[in-house]
């Protein structure tokens, strides 16, 4: 079975430009999170989305926004963007499983993709 | 406020050596604790899944302990190899939520060398 996979794994941007990353689920993964790891802060939560429903989001600006789509697919997006909004952005995918192990699923990491904004 | 603190930061050992990396929580109440290893430039890979009940939990030769009632966990590294030089991050999540709001520690960076 593939693992989790984001596209693009590099990317350079100027200030002031938009972004959208792509991530895809491991097959039948209907849970994807996305995070922002960045040396000085580590590894920060920014939305988590089941079903195509945003169900939780981090502390994060309105600039930063995501979507799913019916197969599970999700992609977030990034406008106007700043220098400090250059890290390593990662996805997670998870089964969601139903009773007493809801909360304690597994949860697989894509590679990440390595933003640079300058 | 949910804190999670690792420790140490930073920590070089020798090909073959054991070591051991803490973590210290403050959430409460508390549903599970995760360790990941996460290599320079990759995503991070799940070593243990432990819940409240669970004192220890071995993958390889990887082992997580858990003291509930400190609040402590620590992982155990046996006979290091080169490839166990990665950033290791400590994860917990609070009762009844989801990915959301789990807390995660900076992690402890660790270097093998020969």
């Amino acid at each position: 079975k593939a693992g989790v996979t984001q596209t693009p794994r590099y990317l350079i941007k100027t200030r002031g430009q938009q972004v959208t990353l792509s991530c895809s689920p491991i097959s039948g993964h209907r849970s994807v999170s996305w995070y922002q790891q960045t040396p000085g802060q580590g590894l920060q939560f920014l939305f988590e989305y089941f079903s195509e429903t945003q169900r939780n989001k981090g502390n994060f600006p309105g600039r930063f926004s995501g979507r799913q789509f019916s197969n599970s697919r999700s992609e977030m997006n990034v406008s106007t963007l700043e220098l400090g909004d250059s890290a390593l952005y990662l996805c997670a995918s998870s089964l969601h499983p139903r009773g007493q192990d809801r909360f304690n699923y597994e949860q697989y990491f894509g590679p990440g993709t390595r933003l640079t904004v300058t | 406020k949910n804190q999670v603190e690792q420790s140490p930061q930073s920590l070089i050992i020798l090909e073959g050596k054991n070591c051991t990396l803490q973590c210290n929580y403050t959430v409460s109440p508390f549903s599970n604790l995760r360790w990941y290893k996460q290599d320079t430039g990759r995503g991070p890979v799940s070593l243990t899944i432990m819940t409240f009940s669970e004192n220890t939990k071995s993958n390889g030769r990887y082992t997580a302990t858990l003291d509930a009632d400190t609040k402590q966990s620590s992982l155990h590294i046996t006979a290091s190899q080169l490839s166990d030089s990665a950033s290791y991050i400590c994860v917990v999540s609070p009762l009844n939520t989801n990915a959301g709001k789990s807390t995660f520690g900076d992690g402890t960076t660790l270097t093998v060398k020969p």
